[in-house]
């Protein structure tokens, strides 16, 4: 059974820093793509960041370009998201999402991140 | 703003069917497959339909995929109440170099 089970998330400070893990099973990590997808409180989904299999080829959405850095460990089937200069508009669960094509197929549980002073 | 268009929502009653559209461009729709997506609240989205018009294993068959040009959409047959949530459509983007979502449909079961 594919699992992605998200950790990191939490309360942060406008400006400060945070690390996601994804831990990736049931499945052979190292031969898929894989995703970062946010939703803020109320609002619909958004693509964050994409990665992939071998981490040579990474693309991130304008909103986070410079600031966020993905990243993956096929020896430990985890992934990352490592999140620099937060704001409050970072604000939402962050979901890990397997990459299918030209889309995603499975998808975490989510992990909520809250940007706030 | 959303660079998939779908109505933000959508209402019918139980038994009946309905439709959601979902508008793109060449660099995504129009080049690439269309994915849709089921997010009950407080829930993380489940897929419905990939690759335009595959169901996964579990998906009932009262829910299908169609794809024309840069334009795909989502019909529900014989509506169901636990059938009430929202819908996202979504494709990668060529030019953008990402995935693309749409706004959300939210679906109402009168």
């Amino acid at each position: 059974e594919v699992q992605l089970v998200e950790s990191g998330g939490g309360l942060v400070q406008p400006g400060g820093s945070l690390r996601l893990s994804c831990a990736a099973s049931g499945f052979t990590f190292s031969i898929y793509s894989m995703n970062w997808v946010r939703q803020a409180p109320g609002k619909g989904l958004e693509w964050v960041s994409h990665i992939s299999s071998s981490g040579s080829s990474i693309y991130y959405a304008d909103s986070v370009k410079g600031r966020f850095t993905i990243s993956r460990d096929n020896a430990k089937n985890s992934l990352y998201l490592q999140m620099s200069s937060l704001r409050a508009d970072d604000t939402a669960v962050y979901y890990c999402a397997r990459h299918l094509n030209s889309g995603t197929d499975y998808w975490g549980q989510g992990t909520l991140v809250t940007v706030s002073s | 703003q959303s660079v998939l268009t779908q109505p933000p929502s959508a209402s019918a009653t139980p038994g009946q069917r309905v439709t959601i559209s979902c508008s793109g461009s060449t660099s995504n729709i129009g080049s690439n497959y269309v994915y849709w997506y089921q997010q009950l609240p407080g829930t993380a989205p489940k897929l419905l339909i990939y690759t335009n018009n595959q169901r996964p294993s579990g998906v009932p068959d009262r829910f299908s995929g169609s794809k024309s040009g840069t334009s795909a959409s989502l019909a529900i047959s014989g509506l169901r109440s636990e059938d009430e949530a929202d819908y996202y459509c979504a494709t990668w983007d060529d030019s953008l170099s990402g995935v693309v979502f749409g706004g959300g449909t939210k679906l109402t079961v009168l």
